[in-house]
Order: C-alpha cells, then sequence, then structure tokens
C-alpha cells in the first residue's frame, strides 16, 4: 500500500518568513495530493491539492508543488503569519487516503 | 451544509465497556472514512464506504471494531470491549468521487480507563 514520509516533523520560523514541508510517496498510482492544516481542537482542513497531472498550483500565499518523477511534493507558505500555526498533513490519493506523519508548524510573531 | 458531524465530542468509558461512535457525512458524499489519530501512529485509516458499501476494512485494528453505514446519512464506529489502548481522536470524513478532498469532522476524543 502507499507510504507517505512527510518532513521536518516540527518547524519554527519567524513571522514573514517562508516555511517549506515535504513529502514523499512510494504509490506510483496515487494521482491526488491534498495538505491539510489541523489546529488544536479540531479536525483536518484542506487547504491545496494537486493533482498528478500538474506540477504546481498556488493559492495566495500557499503553493504546492509536485515532482511525479522523484514521486515527492511540497507545501510552501510565504510571508508566514502566526495564525499559520498548526499541524500540516500531506497525503496521497489512489483509491483512499494516506496521510503524512504531520508538521507542526510554529510561526513566532 | 453544517458539515461532517460527529456524535459524541468526547468520550470517557471504563475498560470493556461497548462504546458507539456516530456520523452523519455531507448530503450527496457517496464516500464515507473512519480516521484515528494518535501521537504515535498518526492519522490511521479504519475503513471506508462507497454508496454504503464497507469497501477496505484492513485498518480496523481488531475484531473489537466494527463499523456500519446503514443509509447514505449515518454510520458507527462500535468498539466492544474497548481497551485503554483504544483512547485517540476518531474522525469521520466524506467526499464526493470525483472531488477527491475530503471534508472531516470535528472528532470523537475517546478515553478509556
Amino acid at each position: 500500500g502507499e507510504n507517505v514520509e512527510q518532513h521536518p516533523s516540527t518547524l519554527s520560523v519567524q513571522e514573514g518568513d517562508s516555511a517549506v514541508i515535504k513529502c514523499t510517496y512510494s504509490d506510483s498510482a496515487s494521482n491526488y495530493f491534498p495538505w491539510y492544516k489541523q489546529e488544536l481542537g479540531k479536525g483536518p482542513q484542506l487547504i491545496i491539492d494537486i493533482r498528478s497531472n500538474v506540477g504546481e498550483k498556488k493559492d495566495q500565499r500557499i503553493a504546492v508543488t509536485l515532482n511525479k518523477t522523484a514521486k515527492h511534493f511540497s507545501l510552501h507558505i510565504t510571508e508566514t503569519q502566526p495564525e499559520d500555526s498548526a499541524v500540516y498533513f500531506c497525503a496521497a490519493v489512489n483509491n483512499d487516503m494516506r496521510f503524512g506523519a504531520g508538521t507542526r508548524l510554529t510561526v513566532k510573531p | 451544509d453544517a458539515g461532517v458531524i460527529q456524535s459524541p465530542r468526547h468520550e470517557v468509558t471504563e475498560m470493556g465497556q461497548e462504546v458507539t461512535l456516530r456520523c452523519k457525512p455531507i448530503s450527496g458524499h457517496d464516500y464515507l472514512f473512519w480516521y484515528r489519530q494518535t501521537m504515535m501512529r498518526g492519522l490511521e485509516l479504519l475503513i471506508y464506504f462507497n454508496n454504503n458499501v464497507p469497501i477496505d476494512d484492513s485498518g480496523m485494528p481488531e475484531d473489537r471494531f466494527s463499523a456500519k453505514m446503514p443509509n447514505a446519512s449515518f454510520s458507527t464506529l462500535k468498539i466492544q470491549p474497548s481497551e485503554p489502548r483504544d483512547s485517540a481522536v476518531y474522525f469521520c470524513a466524506s467526499s464526493f468521487p470525483d472531488l477527491p478532498g475530503y471534508t472531516f469532522g470535528s472528532g470523537t476524543r475517546l478515553t478509556v480507563v
């Protein structure tokens, strides 16, 4: 089955800096790669996604890149703000969704 | 739409008791998923349904766990008997088949003492 690895497990940045989270996946049949943000006491919320026929997607301060050959994808957050602090999960989807272990992002004001 | 609704939000039970977690998916979503989240193992897929039919239950940890979806608007996850190691946050999620972004509920925090 699919195995998703996510790095780093924790990330601390200064407000205004950029944050990058990286994931790799094992199943070449996976064709959809969402990113979720989970705040304390809440369920994960979809923030951006990318399909396998696209190399990059951007939504305001958030962007995701995908390298299908290398089977890795990344989340980029620019101009970070304290409210970006949360746990971020990457995932890969073939028939079902498998998650990475999560990255705890802390943005210091 | 109110989103995916889970109940209860918190459940504390004694070891050996039966626990039932409930989920109401978003209307029109054909897929329903149950996940378990712990610090040690992260988000684990337990089982998922398509059009009320269980498709893959390979993530269900033991026979003590069972899940049903009697209709398109309701699903249950049952643990009988419960054990302390079942303590976790259990999430339900639903999605359309052609829009695979899942919508998660707020979760049920289960504590077995």
